[in-house]
């Protein structure tokens, strides 16, 4: 197990357009979570799925913002019609289905650069 | 609903010496608490975790927790910093029946030669 892998790790893109990032969650759990951290913050909640369904969605995940779990296995979080605003660290982690009592393991980020 | 605070946005100590990192927070029902370090460039790992029980509380890397009901408070100590503790550290907090945890803002640890 190679634990949670995020891609890309680094994405830049302009004003404008859209960007898809992907979450490959540790194989054997059920829930997957979508954080973002901006300079000087810690990181916010976006969302989570347990399986396939998306459970719980934050204020912050405003209409530009999708994400998606087919089959229950990796994510996709796409952001539409980025805005500089969007710069930031998107953290995915995922639990057992027990959630996050044994805590998250967190894969690296990809690190979103609107200009 | 849930918060965590932590007063202090950086701490500066010699290696060697001994650290304590504070957090407070507050909650409805019985909270779950837990410290996450990121190193530069990196995700967030699990430092410990308190659910109930002995209320300090060991974890990895040489760091342990207390946690104080009567101050909502659930510091993190270290009696001997080494210059790889260099880090920013997260307190967290779940709540029983809540399906997600929420981080504090951070403290940067910066170490002295």
């Amino acid at each position: 197990d190679t634990g949670v892998s995020q891609d890309p790790r680094h994405k830049i893109t302009k004003r404008g357009q859209n960007v898809t990032f992907r979450c490959d969650p540790i194989s054997e759990h059920n829930r997957l979570y979508w954080y973002r951290q901006t300079l000087g913050q810690g990181p916010e909640f976006l969302t989570y799925f347990q399986n396939e369904a998306q459970l719980e969605k934050s204020r912050l995940l405003s209409d530009r913002f999708s994400a998606e779990r087919p089959k229950g296995s990796f994510s996709t979080l796409e952001i539409q019609r980025t805005e500089q605003g969007d710069s930031a660290m998107y953290l995915c982690a995922s639990t057992p289905a027990g959630g996050y009592r044994d805590g998250y393991t967190f894969g690296s980020g990809t690190r979103l650069t609107v200009v | 609903a849930q918060s965590v605070t932590q007063p202090d946005i950086h701490i500066t100590v010699s290696e060697g010496a001994s650290l304590e990192l504070r957090c407070n927070y507050s909650y409805g029902a019985t909270p779950y608490l837990f410290w996450y370090v990121q190193s530069p460039g990196q995700g967030l790992q699990l430092l410990l975790k308190y659910f109930s029980g002995d209320t300090l509380v060991q974890g990895i890397k040489g760091f342990e927790a207390e946690f104080k009901r009567s101050q909502s408070s659930f510091n993190l100590r270290k009696p001997s910093v080494h210059w790889s503790d260099a880090a920013e550290y997260f307190c967290a907090v779940g709540e029983s029946g809540d399906d997600k945890i929420i981080f504090g803002k951070g403290t940067r640890l910066h170490i002295l030669p």
